[in-house]
């Protein structure tokens, strides 16, 4: 599939801080956009997703902004806590490929107390 | 815990060899993705089945099939395994006219 890129690939943040992790895609078909947590020796888990008839989703800390038109998409992690340590993973896709998940390459958080 | 099981959890094999993985998705979901992760590769789509039929297919190389059974659940087949091979492989599965997978714990592959 065509590219999702996925910055930064690390991040480090103090304990009640905010984070935020950018994807851009290149796919024009791409209409659903989830972002997964992966801890370690864990499968991926679905923590958000967004539609692209939607600007903007919000589950109590964790937010995510689409904006197509610029073809990127941002997790919003507030008030981070020890145990949002973990690898975040962006992804896309559309009904051409199956709705088959085409994966950035993955932050790997560190929230310090 | 997503519902969705992987067995088995750690495999050691030699070269050349083959091995099966198993997946059984959540209850009532119909499509079941299977995708390999690597430190280089990282996350890669592999091959979806919906309903026992393939649907799509990804980066699945030709040494790799898979398969949906009639209970709905999958085996991926991996034969004259390569050291390359190594790595994580993961089933998802999501139900028919939703986007949303959910992932199993994973088959840690270790071809020595």
């Amino acid at each position: 599939g065509e590219n999702v890129e996925q910055h930064p690939s690390t991040l480090s943040v103090q304990e009640g801080d905010s984070a935020v992790i950018k994807c851009t895609y290149s796919d024009s078909a791409s209409n659903y956009f989830p972002w997964y947590k992966q801890e370690l020796g864990k499968g991926p888990q679905l923590i958000i997703d967004i539609r692209s008839n939607v600007g903007e989703k919000k589950d109590q800390r964790i937010a995510v902004t689409l904006n197509k038109t610029a073809k990127h998409f941002s997790l919003h992690i507030t008030e981070t806590q020890p145990e949002d340590s973990a690898v975040y993973f962006c992804a896309d896709s559309n009904s051409n490929s199956g709705y088959a998940l085409n994966f950035g390459k993955g932050t790997s958080l560190l929230v310090t107390p | 815990d997503s519902g969705v099981t992987q067995t088995p959890k750690h495999l050691i094999t030699a070269t050349g060899q083959r091995v099966t993985l198993r997946c059984s998705p959540r209850s009532g979901d119909l499509s079941v993705y299977w995708y390999q992760q690597s430190l280089d590769q990282g996350l890669q789509f592999l091959i979806q089945y919906y309903n026992g039929e393939e649907r799509a297919k990804g980066n699945i190389l030709e040494r790799f099939s898979a398969q949906q059974f009639p209970d709905l659940h999958s085996e991926l087949n991996l034969s004259s395994l390569e050291l390359g091979d190594s790595a994580l492989y993961f089933c998802a599965s999501s139900v028919q006219g939703t986007h949303e997978q959910y992932f199993g714990p994973g088959t840690r592959l270790t071809v020595t």
